[in-house]
């Protein structure tokens, strides 16, 4: 099955510092999302992209699907304390028959931002 | 904007009861995907619905079920509970047929604990 290799596993940063995080994967997606998940509750969508080469940003965030189709990466600029969590990049892609398939997800990473 | 809903939050159940959750889509999206996700694990997919129709499975013991009902919710049926299926399972949903339905938004969970 598709499988996502997710780095680093977790960071430890100062608030203020930048961070960068990737997923790389052996498969093509056609769309890769990165989502952040805080203890006991849902995984929130932060940005999702949908074409090779593809750079999006959202507020401090920037995430980009590499030119190979599998690969993404995201950044998080000037980080806050309430950046704490766990990110989730995502993948999917469609089978022959034009239906969506499952999101493939990274192990994740847990983000620690010391005030 | 309206979420997905899931209900309930939290359910504590006996070794081989049953249980059932339920997930109500974003508004017009027609596709509903469930996942399971152990403590400090990714979330693993189970299975999905497209227009009521079973569209792909995951890793769903023999021992679940579920449905898409023709409003679209959708309900996951756990019998014989194991200690095992303690874990919070995710509903999400997506609309298809659009490059933006490649973008999945999930709910905020149900927290399973079998005893």
């Amino acid at each position: 099955g598709q499988q996502l290799n997710q780095s680093p596993q977790s960071m430890f940063i100062q608030e203020g510092e930048d961070v960068s995080m990737n997923c790389t994967s052996s498969s093509i997606f056609n769309t890769w999302l990165w989502y952040k998940q805080d203890p006991g509750e849902g995984p929130v969508l932060l940005i999702a992209l949908y074409k090779a080469g593809e750079l999006t940003s959202n507020g401090r965030l920037t995430a980009q699907f590499g030119i190979t189709r599998k690969d993404s990466f995201l950044n998080i600029s000037a980080s806050i304390p309430s950046d704490v969590g766990i990110y989730f990049c995502a993948g999917r892609s469609q089978n022959s028959g034009g239906s969506n398939y499952k999101l493939t997800f990274g192990k994740g990473t847990l983000l620690t931002v010391n005030p | 904007a309206a979420g997905v809903i899931q209900s309930p939050r939290h359910l504590i159940k006996e070794k081989r009861e049953t249980a059932t959750l339920k997930c109500y889509p974003i508004p017009r999206h027609d596709t509903v995907y469930w996942y399971q996700q152990g403590p400090g694990q990714d979330p693993q997919f189970l299975i999905s619905f497209y227009e009521k129709m079973q569209s792909d499975k995951g890793s769903i013991p023999d021992r679940f079920s579920a449905q898409q009902f023709s409003d679209y919710h959708s309900e996951l049926n756990m019998s014989s509970l194991e200690l095992g299926d303690s874990a919070l399972y995710f509903c999400a949903s997506s609309q298809h047929g659009l490059i933006s339905g490649n973008t999945i938004y999930f709910g905020e969970g149900s927290w399973l604990t079998v005893v």
